[in-house]
């Protein structure tokens, strides 16, 4: 079956700790996204890749990394830098078009990362 | 800079009952226009989309859309609600030639039995 993974499903971390949250695709996308949402807030975009060993920062990059090696894979790493992490992070990805089209996005099933 | 409106946190509604979950955007250019529905602790899923041709769009699970191109508005709607109907939607607006997608801030649905 093609899709999203994301692992872990939760995350517990401690101040000043850097931790990654793992997303793989098997659906041949070229474009993936990593997405924070927090109640009521709506989706908003931390990091954004058309094509591997590039990206773009989203609206919210601050104490954010992420990396693009392979196709299938973007991990982000939430850093000590992020004063306020708690929150359900979303991966997602989508077909580019070479016409400049744009399709809708798979998403993943999140990790839900805590702030002990 | 475009931008998604859903001027409703929640949405109550019976059970067999139409719904509508509204939906209002501003963006220079023709729009891809898109819903998404999320259950708790999940991921969104893909419900329907609006890229060009007939106004009036459907998708999964019997929800339909219509675009309204002088209204700037994409209202999600479905004629006979489900209890299972019961979760989080969000629309979501493209420019063309964009990949970045702006997103609402979500309507929560509930469908009373």
């Amino acid at each position: 079956d093609g899709g999203i993974t994301q692992s872990p499903k939760y995350l517990f971390r401690k101040e000043g700790q850097n931790v990654t949250l793992s997303c793989e695709q098997n659906l041949n996308h070229d474009a993936m996204y990593w997405y924070r949402q927090d109640p009521g807030q709506g989706l908003r975009l931390i990091y954004y890749s058309q094509i591997v060993n590039d990206f773009q920062k989203g609206d919210i990059a601050e104490g954010y990394s992420v990396s693009r090696e392979k196709k299938e894979s973007f991990p982000l790493t939430v850093t000590s830098a992020q004063k306020n992490p708690t929150a359900f992070y979303l991966c997602a990805s989508s077909i580019v078009f070479a016409s400049g089209a744009y399709n809708e996005q798979f998403f993943g099933p999140g990790t839900r990362l805590t702030v002990l | 800079a475009q931008s998604v409106a859903q001027p409703e946190d929640q949405v109550n509604v019976a059970e067999g009952n139409p719904l509508t979950v509204k939906c209002t955007y501003s963006v220079s250019g023709n729009p891809y226009l898109f819903w998404y529905v999320q259950y708790p602790n999940r991921g969104l899923q893909f419900l329907l989309k609006y890229i060009t041709g007939d106004n009036l769009v459907k998708g999964s699970y019997g929800f339909e859309a219509e675009f309204n191109k002088s209204q700037t508005s994409f209202h999600l709607k479905k004629p006979s609600a489900l209890v299972s109907d019961s979760a989080l939607y969000f629309c979501a607006v493209v420019p063309g030639g964009s990949y970045i997608p702006t997103f609402g801030r979500g309507t929560s649905l509930i469908v009373h039995p």
